[in-house]
């Protein structure tokens, strides 16, 4: 069965400090894995990897995969308030309609 | 801008009611997906859909059925609700073929 597990399951930081939220999966035909941000309504994409080693970056967030290892990792530098959300990641196996696998997400808090 | 819609941002029900949740999407996208979100158990796929009048079961159909008359919409059923369907409902798109999923804002579901 696909699987993907995330840590901290929950985060609460201080404005300014870097943080890390990891993924890890273990995915049948493995395609691509993705970050998305969720507030109080729907999930907003962040990031789509496919190539291990490439980091993506966006602002003060970035992400990197590593296929071998299978995990990827979302950082986000410089943390502001509006940064506090749940941060998900899934799993793409690919197949056409297959859907994503998800993970539990990170509830990540920041405080002023 | 993909736009993803639900007909309910929050809807009270007793048990017993036969609910419907509507979701449309404008960009033409053959899949759709129905997720339910619950604390502590992450996103888990309920049903998802890849053409019109076509559907697949997910991780957790039970209690649940779904139509796709038309390929902007596709509706959840509820044919007898029960308090532990009590959930946040979140419907996605997506194109064929291809892992980022739009979301919709969800629909707050009471079952009481």
């Amino acid at each position: 069965e696909d699987k993907v597990v995330q840590s901290p399951l929950s985060l609460v930081v201080h404005e300014g400090d870097t943080v890390t939220l990891n993924c890890s999966y273990e995915v049948t035909n493995f395609r691509s894995l993705l970050w998305y941000k969720q507030e109080k309504k729907a999930p907003t994409f962040l990031f789509m990897l496919t190539s291990s080693g490439i980091e993506k970056k966006s602002g003060r967030l970035s992400s990197i995969l590593d296929k071998k290892e299978l995990f990827s990792i979302l950082n986000i530098t410089a943390t502001q308030t509006g940064d506090s959300a749940v941060y998900l990641c899934a799993a793409y196996s690919g197949g056409g309609a297959d859907g994503l696998t998800f993970g539990k997400g990170t509830h990540l808090i920041i405080q002023p | 801008d993909v736009k993803v819609t639900q007909s309910s941002r929050y809807l009270v029900k007793r048990t017993g009611e036969k609910v419907f949740l509507e979701c449309v999407q404008d960009m033409d996208h053959e899949n759709m997906f129905w997720y339910r979100q619950d604390p502590g158990l992450g996103l888990r796929l309920i049903y998802f859909s890849y053409d019109v009048k076509m559907k697949e079961k997910g991780d957790i159909p039970e209690g649940y059925s779904v139509s796709r008359e038309k390929k902007e919409r596709f509706s959840l059923i509820l044919e007898s609700a029960s308090t532990n369907q009590t959930s946040m409902y979140l419907c996605a798109s997506s194109p064929w073929d291809r892992p980022k999923q739009y979301f919709g804002p969800g629909t707050r579901l009471t079952v009481t």
